[in-house]
């Protein structure tokens, strides 16, 4: 099956100006996740979407960052406006459900990421 | 924040077997162990999960201890392209009412070498 699909692989802009990155889930796949991963730590969760509805954004910078997945398939994230820090690479997953309500398990399928640098 | 445990790094002869020790002593009766890693460039990859019970696939073995407080990873005959960064997942977040929300620590840098 086709895997998580990201887009672009690669971006470079200026401190301030703005960012959009494409996420397409597996098909079939009710969750989709976005993730930030810094220069030699772990990935963190920004926001996670159950079909097009959010479940946890806890994590996301409101100030700056927004995500929408209108027809509960793919998604964009978008940093408006970037900051150094904001420098990472950006992860997208996705998983046939969200878990809720039971201890199963679910498998997240994770893309290649977007590796954004702000200069 | 993660409530793994995990040392830093290692290293592993290509060919050997690899154990990759995780401490989670928070852990609670009804939640599994996770691992996951990622390769230099890619998106982390699952690898296998536990209860209680010891578990095997075609990637790896999970051993957990009884107390469930801890739990090692086994790669029986690591190759180089096993070289990764591996990640026990922090298990309060991984499944159940937590929506399979994934917390990532550091994690262990393996490095197979010829």
């Amino acid at each position: 099956e086709a895997g998580v699909a990201q887009s672009p692989r690669y971006k470079i802009i200026e401190k301030r100006q703005s960012v959009a990155f494409w996420c397409n889930p597996i098909s079939g796949h009710a969750t989709l996740y976005w993730y930030q991963q810094i220069l030699g730590q772990g990935p963190k969760l920004l926001i996670q979407f159950q079909n097009n509805g959010v479940v946890d954004d806890s994590q996301l910078p409101k100030d700056r960052f927004s995500a929408e997945r209108l027809k509960g398939v793919d998604s964009t994230l978008k940093i408006q406006p970037a900051k150094l820090e904001d420098s990472a690479v950006y992860l997208c997953a996705s998983s046939l459900m969200g878990g809720g309500g039971s201890y199963s398990y679910n498998e997240q399928f994770f893309g290649p990421g977007t590796r954004l640098t702000v200069l | 924040d993660a409530k793994t445990t995990q040392p830093p790094s290692m290293d592993c002869a290509e060919g050997r077997a690899a154990n990759l020790p995780c401490n989670h002593s928070t852990i609670s009766g009804n939640e599994y162990v996770y691992w996951y890693r990622q390769i230099h460039s890619q998106g982390p990859q699952y690898i296998i999960h536990g209860l209680k019970n010891n578990e095997t696939n075609e990637m790896a073995s999970l051993i957990i201890t009884e107390d469930r407080k801890s739990s090692t990873l086994i790669l029986p005959h690591a190759t180089l392209r096993d070289t990764a960064v591996y990640y026990c997942i922090d298990p309060a977040n991984a499944g159940g009412t937590s929506y399979g929300k994934l917390t990532f620590g550091q994690g262990t840098i393996l490095t197979v070498h010829p």
